[in-house]
Order: C-alpha cells, then structure tokens, then sequence
C-alpha cells in the first residue's frame, strides 16, 4: 500500500510556542490530505482538509488561526499549532488521499504542551 | 447527516476463539465503501478490510471477514481465531459524500484477548 510519512512523531513544547508538524505522501501524489485529532480512547476528529495549491476546509469548532494547514505541494502537507497551550496536547493524524475513496495513514503525533 | 455507529465500547475475547464487532452507518448513497481499521498501541491506523456496497459478496481477509447488510445499513467484523496481537482499537468508518478520503469514523471498540 502506500506509504506516508508524518514527522515527528512526539513533540514536547513550551506553552505559547509554535509546532509544526509535517505529514508527506512517499509514493504517490496526494490531492487531498487530512488532518485529525484524536484524545485517549476516543475516535479520530476531522478538524481540516487541505488541497495542494489551495486554502483548507475546516470543520466547524476548529479554530484556522491556531491551527494552520498549508498544502504546498502533491506529496507535503503540514499542521502548525500557533501559540500552543496545555489543552492543544493530543494525537494528530494525518491522511492523504489520491482521489480514490481510500486514505493513508500517518503514523501520527503526540503533542505534549508544557 | 451521515453517521457510523459502533456500539460496543469494550469487547473481550478468549484466544483462539471468534468474535464479532458490530457497526451501523446511515447513508442515502446507493454505491459506497466501508472500511474497517485497527489502531494497536502504537496508534498506527492499519487498514483491515475495506467492502464495496455494490458487491453482494462478504470481503474476507485471512482472519478477519465482515457481514454487510446493505438493506440494514450494518457492516460487522468478525475475527476467527482470535490472536494476542489482534488487541487494539477498531474503528468502523466511511467515506462522505464524494469526498474521496474523508472519512467519518465511528466511536471504536476496544478489543482485549485474554491468554
């Protein structure tokens, strides 16, 4: 299957830093990428889809200037975590997707806000 | 709106042994996929099985196979043989409305084999 890669894998910050988080489709091109939060024992979050070359969509409740989402080409897409606070620490993941129905994980991120 | 249910939060199953996750989802689409994924420790979401609606015929993979109800809009996982390694998070999801990758994810089901 196709691989992406999201990078790092684990990030500790100080509180009102800024994080960014790459995720990156090594095999194919990737129109659409998705970003997702997930808390312990719960289900994964939409938050944002992202398309090369133009601004995210992003679900209702996400807040776009805390988490910025650039897609600057067919194989990178990154999340950046503006001036981040304890309650920002949680799991994102990303997907990407080559317009078939199928998406393609990362391996995800855990965020430690401090 | 379209949902995915899963209804059983925890589930637990003596090794060797089969089980059955359960998961409904609400669509007006006549032509869709279903997915099923695992999330081990890790946090690593690996594909299970994926079913297409337009096909009558249960998708089966090793171990692991489904019962799709179409008309009842339900879609189970069923695990044979069940494996310490098959411990994990089970999360059922569909895609939206032809939105490629989007998916929409059910609560998961925490899966536990006991020796």
């Amino acid at each position: 299957g196709a691989v992406v890669s999201q990078h790092p894998s684990w990030v500790i910050c100080k509180s009102g830093t800024s994080v960014k988080i790459e995720c990156r489709s090594l095999d194919f091109q990737a129109t659409t990428m998705f970003w997702y939060r997930q808390f312990p024992k719960q289900s994964l979050m939409l938050m944002a889809t992202s398309n090369e070359g133009s601004k995210a969509t992003y679900e209702q409740g996400v807040e776009k200037d805390k988490f910025l989402i650039n897609h600057a080409s067919l194989t990178l897409s990154t999340l950046t975590v503006t001036s981040a606070h304890p309650e920002d620490s949680s799991f994102y993941i990303c997907s990407a997707s080559d317009s078939s129905s199928e998406a393609f994980f990362g391996q995800g991120t855990r965020l430690t806000v401090v | 709106a379209q949902t995915v249910t899963q209804s059983q939060p925890e589930m637990s199953v003596q090794e060797a042994e089969t089980v059955t996750l359960s998961c409904t989802y609400d669509t007006s689409e006549s032509d869709y996929y279903l997915f099923w994924y695992k999330q081990p420790p890790s946090r690593q979401m690996i594909l299970v099985i994926r079913q297409e609606a337009y096909k009558q015929q249960n998708a089966t993979e090793n171990r692991f196979s489904v019962n799709f109800q179409k008309a009842a809009k339900s879609f189970s996982l069923k695990i044979s043989d069940s494996q310490l390694g098959d411990a994990a998070m089970y999360f059922c999801a569909k895609p939206f409305y032809n939105q490629g990758g989007k998916l929409i994810f059910g609560q998961g089901t925490e899966l536990s084999v006991k020796p």
